[in-house]
């Protein structure tokens, strides 16, 4: 099954943008890229996904490398209830599975 | 509209015991499975099911029984407890056929064994 790589943690000051990477070197074709977070004690809550083109919605932006290796979430502007736990995931076409990788610890700052 | 309901929230188990997580679902959705949490770490797969009568094995499923005779439903049973299964349960479902579709969480249950 094909693995994402993230770093374990990451700051950014508050209403400063932020960038969260994520390498999927072995994703398939048919593979989505989904991103969710984790707040303290909560279960993990759907961001963004994509498949080829970039996506934007109300919480965020995503953009996937073009060869598909590779993808950024990118918050627009951090606010302290951003602080969470993202997880890059893909999700299997076929198998409906998700993997969770370790995710990155994203503390933001006032 | 209640989502992904899991009960019970909290729990704690003596070793050798049994018990069954509880799974609801009220969206419809045909795939649903359940995952666990160690501290400090990321989810990993235990179970899951594409539809009623369907269930297929994750990551880590040892120690663990699914069934899933309805859709709503999706009861996780631990046949023997141990220390090693202590760990917070979440619980998960979405629709079929298109990989982009949204999972949905439950707030997870909290187990401990002792």
């Amino acid at each position: 099954d094909a693995k994402t790589t993230q770093p374990n943690s990451m700051e950014s000051n508050e209403e400063e943008p932020v960038h969260l990477p994520c390498n999927h070197s072995t994703i398939s074709g048919t593979d989505y890229i989904h991103w969710y977070r984790q707040l303290p004690s909560q279960g993990p809550e759907y961001v963004i996904h994509g498949l080829t083109s970039n996506v934007n919605n109300r919480m965020a932006s995503l953009a996937i490398a073009e060869d598909r290796k590779s993808s950024t979430l990118i918050l627009h502007r951090a606010t302290l209830r951003d602080a969470a736990v993202y997880y890059c995931i893909l999700r299997f076409y076929n198998t409906d599975k998700l993997i969770f990788g370790t995710g990155t610890r994203l503390q933001v700052f006032p | 509209n209640a989502g992904v309901t899991q009960t019970p929230k909290f729990q704690v188990l003596k070793t050798g015991q049994s018990m069954t997580l509880q799974c609801a679902q009220d969206m419809n959705h045909e795939y649903m499975s359940w995952y666990r949490q160690d501290p400090g770490m990321g989810l990993r797969l235990i179970h899951y099911s594409v539809g009623a009568g369907i269930t297929d094995q994750g990551e880590v499923p040892n120690g663990y029984n699914v069934s899933r005779s309805t859709t709503e439903d999706f009861p996780l049973r631990l046949l023997s407890a141990a220390p090693s299964q202590t760990s917070v349960y979440f619980c998960a479902s979405s629709y079929r056929g298109h990989s982009g579709n949204t999972i949905y969480f439950g707030e997870g249950s909290w187990l401990t064994v002792v």
